[in-house]
């Protein structure tokens, strides 16, 4: 079954401790990417990867990292995360033309950070 | 920079009426997704609009696409409680962002 699996689901955590959300895809999909959803903001994007070891900013990339060293992994990295990271967390993943190709989502992670 | 706005951002109605989701783009682009988003849920595409004057169709929901107004909308037809979620528009900017709107909170009543 094609899938997006992100991990873990939900982490409460507190300003300054460093914390990773996995994110695997299973369908050899080229283009990755992370987004976060907060109320009346719709998704923004915080970076995406075009394959292998080539990833670039989005719109919000302040306080994350990430990295592609394999093709199924794109784990988001939040080196001192701060209160205003708190937010539901998605990432996709989609062939790497855009035309006609939709993005398969992962169930989402909710983080707060107090 | 690629705007997208929806509208309404909330919307309540009735079962069995018929009302229409605006999503309005500031900048051209030729590619147009729409998502449903069921509460605590991951995001579910629907339809993907590939050129001026696109139409598709499933069950009560048909979504076109305007390239030269810039516009997008969602139709729904004789709206059951099913229907009920939070439908996001998208815009793809370049050939490999896609810019979402605010989304739409759909509530439906018996």
């Amino acid at each position: 079954e094609a899938q997006v699996t992100q991990n873990p689901r939900y982490l409460i955590t507190v300003t300054g401790k460093k914390l990773t959300v996995t994110c695997s895809q299973n369908m050899n999909h080229e283009y990755m990417s992370w987004y976060r959803q907060d109320p009346g903001l719709g998704l923004r994007q915080i970076y995406y990867s075009m394959n292998v070891e080539v990833t670039d900013k989005g719109d919000v990339p302040e306080g994350y990292k990430v990295s592609r060293k394999e093709k199924r992994n794109f784990p988001l990295i939040l080196e001192s995360p701060s209160p205003n990271q708190t937010s539901l967390y998605f990432c996709a993943s989609r062939p790497q033309a855009l035309a006609k190709n939709i993005q398969y989502f992962g169930a989402g992670t909710r983080l707060s950070v107090l | 920079e690629l705007k997208v706005e929806q509208n309404p951002l909330f919307l309540s109605m009735q079962e069995g009426k018929n009302y229409t989701i605006y999503c309005n783009y500031s900048t051209t682009s030729d590619r147009l997704y729409w998502y449903r988003q069921d509460p605590g849920k991951s995001l579910e595409s629907l339809f993907v609009l590939l050129s001026n004057g696109a139409v598709k169709q499933e069950g009560r929901l048909m979504a076109s696409l305007d390239t030269k107004a810039r516009l997008s909308t969602l139709h729904i037809t004789a709206a059951v409680h099913d229907l009920s979620a939070t439908y996001f528009c998208a815009v793809c900017q370049g050939a490999q962002k896609l810019v979402f709107g605010q989304g739409t909170r759909l509530t439906i009543n018996p």
